[in-house]
């Protein structure tokens, strides 16, 4: 069974550049979350979706961030534009009916 | 914000000997979760356990909750090299994990 599936793994992008963040969930897992892992801390939730509704999202800077799961399945982050503290670790889980979580392997952006 | 504070930050252990991590939380919770990161990838689910549990054995894994202090702790036993990495409580209230800071674990050979 193939896992979460993130991309890209790595962006290196300007200040005030837009950046996007894909992520494929495990089949039939209908809650995806974003995550923003600064280095040497814990991952802590940007956004929750149950199927294509995003149900918690109270954590997102909306200003600047957007997200969207249009079909229940694929989700996208954007960010835009990018400031220099968003450098950090995005990474994306999806749960079927357990509590457990599957995480992908994160997306590492570099803001300079 | 993280709910979780973990103790130590950092723990430095020669392979074999035991490895002890601890973890405080604030808020009442269904189960507590504890999480390995190596480096550079993503966080990989050990071991859950629920509100109404003490303890709990995985292999070299044991975590125990005392819900009156609001306290988790995860054992490994008999350490390897590969241990070597970052681990996290993460404490679930309905569908949210909250994560703490983590412990960053080196066992050296």
């Amino acid at each position: 069974e193939a896992g979460v599936v993130q991309s890209p793994r790595y962006k290196i992008i300007e200040k005030k550049q837009p950046v996007a963040f894909w992520c494929n969930p495990i089949s039939g897992h209908n809650t995806l979350y974003w995550y923003l892992q600064n280095l040497g801390q814990g991952p802590e939730l940007l956004i929750r979706y149950e199927n294509e509704e995003a149900v918690d999202d109270s954590q997102l800077p909306k200003d600047r961030f957007s997200a969207e799961r249009l079909k229940g399945v694929d989700s996208t982050l954007k960010i835009q534009p990018a400031e220099l503290g968003d450098s950090a670790v995005y990474l994306c889980a999806s749960s079927g009916n357990s509590n457990q979580q599957y995480f992908g392997p994160g997306t590492r952006l570099t803001v300079t | 914000s993280q709910q979780g504070e973990e103790d130590p930050q950092a723990l430095s252990i020669q392979e074999g000997e035991n490895a002890t991590m601890n973890c405080s939380y604030k808020t009442s919770i269904n189960n507590l979760q504890w999480y390995r990161q190596n480096s550079g990838r993503g966080l990989v689910h050990l071991i859950l356990i629920r509100s109404n549990e003490r303890e709990k054995h995985s292999g070299r894994l044991r975590v125990t909750l005392d819900t009156s202090k609001k306290s988790s702790s995860l054992l490994i036993t008999a350490s390897r090299a590969a241990d070597t990495a970052s681990y996290f409580c993460a404490t679930n209230a309905g569908n949210m994990l909250t994560f703490g800071g983590g412990t960053r674990l080196m066992v050296k050979p």
